[in-house]
């Protein structure tokens, strides 16, 4: 257990589809962070949030969205995604500026 | 923004072997952390090293900032540490972690 829950663990939707990914973290940190792990690929930054504002877009497609109401959840809402979006979806927190992230165990998504 | 190299990309071992894992980064950083990943993709920290030398039961790193590596050592490997292990960093400004491509590893019994 690493203090940060994501849910849902799998998910399986249609190009269509809308659903949203949610993370929430129980460590106190005020930073959040999306990263995608596609296979044989290395881990990429999509998306961080430093208080609750979003301060990175690591050039994101807008068929993700992402949502920081508060310092302790981050949402991430899909729109007519694509086949190629399948992958591990991981969130991850900190104190922001001391570094050690740690990250909930991810959405695995497939995109029919 | 920073390259970070692992090597090898790929490990089998025995169980009980010794084993080295590295770490290049292309700039300095000074935020340098390692992972595990178990089969079912949680990614778990082992440690958080800019510089140093730290061990955590058999397995134990050393980071040289000055030469922009980082070593991870498992002792005595057991089944259980088969997974991929990353190393990954930033530099001093902002929180932007770069993550190497990872070294698989199999211990057989």
């Amino acid at each position: 257990e690493t203090g940060v829950t994501q849910t849902p663990r799998h998910l399986v939707m249609g190009m269509t589809n809308k659903k949203s990914l949610k993370c929430e973290q129980h460590l106190g940190h005020n930073a959040m962070y999306w990263y995608k792990q596609s296979a044989k690929k290395p881990l990429e930054l999509m998306f961080v949030y430093n208080f609750k504002e979003q301060t990175e877009n690591n050039s994101v497609p807008s068929r993700f969205s992402p949502e920081c109401p508060n310092s302790s959840h981050l949402f991430l809402h899909l729109h007519t995604l694509q086949p190629e979006d399948s992958a591990l979806y991981l969130c991850a927190s900190s104190q922001e500026g001391k570094g050690t992230q740690y990250f909930g165990a991810g959405t695995r998504l497939s995109v029919l | 923004g920073i390259q970070v190299e692992q090597s090898p990309p790929d490990l089998i071992l025995q169980e009980g072997a010794n084993s080295t894992l590295r770490c290049n980064f292309s700039d300095s950083v000074n935020n340098l952390q390692w992972f595990h990943q178990n089969p079912w993709g949680q990614l778990i920290n082992l440690f958080y090293i800019p510089s140093g030398t730290k061990q955590n039961g058999r397995l134990s790193a050393t980071t040289v900032a000055t030469e922009r590596y980082s070593l991870l050592y498992i002792s005595s490997s057991q089944t259980t540490d088969s997974g991929v292990y990353f190393c990954a960093g930033f530099k001093a400004a902002g929180n932007k972690l770069t993550f190497g491509g990872g070294t698989r590893v199999l211990v057989k019994p």
